[in-house]
């Protein structure tokens, strides 16, 4: 992605807690996207977060620091179902741009 | 309401061919953006339409074209088809700077 960063694996215990760490170029800035992306699907909308400050949506929480160029995805209570790829993706001038995602193995 | 629609889902082409895909965005939707996704890579964006024009263009060549109709439709047009173009087309509708709702792609395989 465009001077977007992430990890590109992770692993976690069905059950246990796992954060996603991005960070981005912060020239234009708009906003700052998570997608969540099963193998062969398309992406589906998590989190937006555009001030700085933690967003929480259920087991999902998103964090972002603009001074900072970071954000991150917090998955609580993790299941199997939730083994996927993460895609942060930064809004700014007008279009939205993605890094290249991190997939996130959840085991028994 | 139906989301966003792509057409078609899968896609064989060869070499040299061009190919035509299809987006009809989600209700209520003015803006429409192609995007490109490689295996184990994140989407590359292609290109975006507002008002049946252009707006913003990522790094892809002229082999790279687009329309968008009054309905908000669109289309992305490849021609000449090189191998490397077999990726995932995905197609996000969104009202500027919102987020962004995707279709379930059109699968290229060029051969």
């Amino acid at each position: 992605g465009q001077n977007i960063d992430q990890p590109t694996e992770m692993t976690a215990t069905e059950g246990a807690i796992v954060q996603i760490n991005c960070t981005y170029q912060t020239s234009g800035f708009n906003g700052l996207f998570w997608y969540q992306q099963h193998a062969g699907e398309a992406p589906t909308f998590l989190s937006y977060n555009v001030l700085d400050g933690l967003e929480e949506k259920g087991r999902f929480s998103s964090f972002l620091s603009r001074s900072k160029g970071y954000s991150y995805l917090l998955l609580k209570e993790l299941q199997m179902k939730d083994s996927a790829s993460y895609l942060c993706a930064r809004m700014g001038f007008q279009k939205l741009v993605f890094g290249t995602g991190t997939r996130l193995l959840v085991s028994p | 309401d139906a989301g966003v629609t792509q057409s078609p889902t899968h896609l064989i082409k060869t070499r040299g061919q061009q190919v035509t895909l299809r987006c009809s965005p989600k209700s209520g939707h003015d803006t429409v953006s192609w995007y490109q996704q490689a295996l184990g890579q994140g989407p590359q964006f292609i290109f975006q339409y507002y008002e049946e024009e252009e707006r913003q263009r990522g790094n892809f060549p002229d082999r790279f074209s687009g329309h968008q109709f009054p309905n908000y439709s669109s289309e992305l047009n490849v021609n000449a088809l090189l191998l490397g173009d077999s990726a995932l087309y995905l197609c996000a509708s969104s009202l500027t700077n919102t987020e962004a709702f995707f279709g379930q792609g059109t699968r290229l395989t060029v051969v």
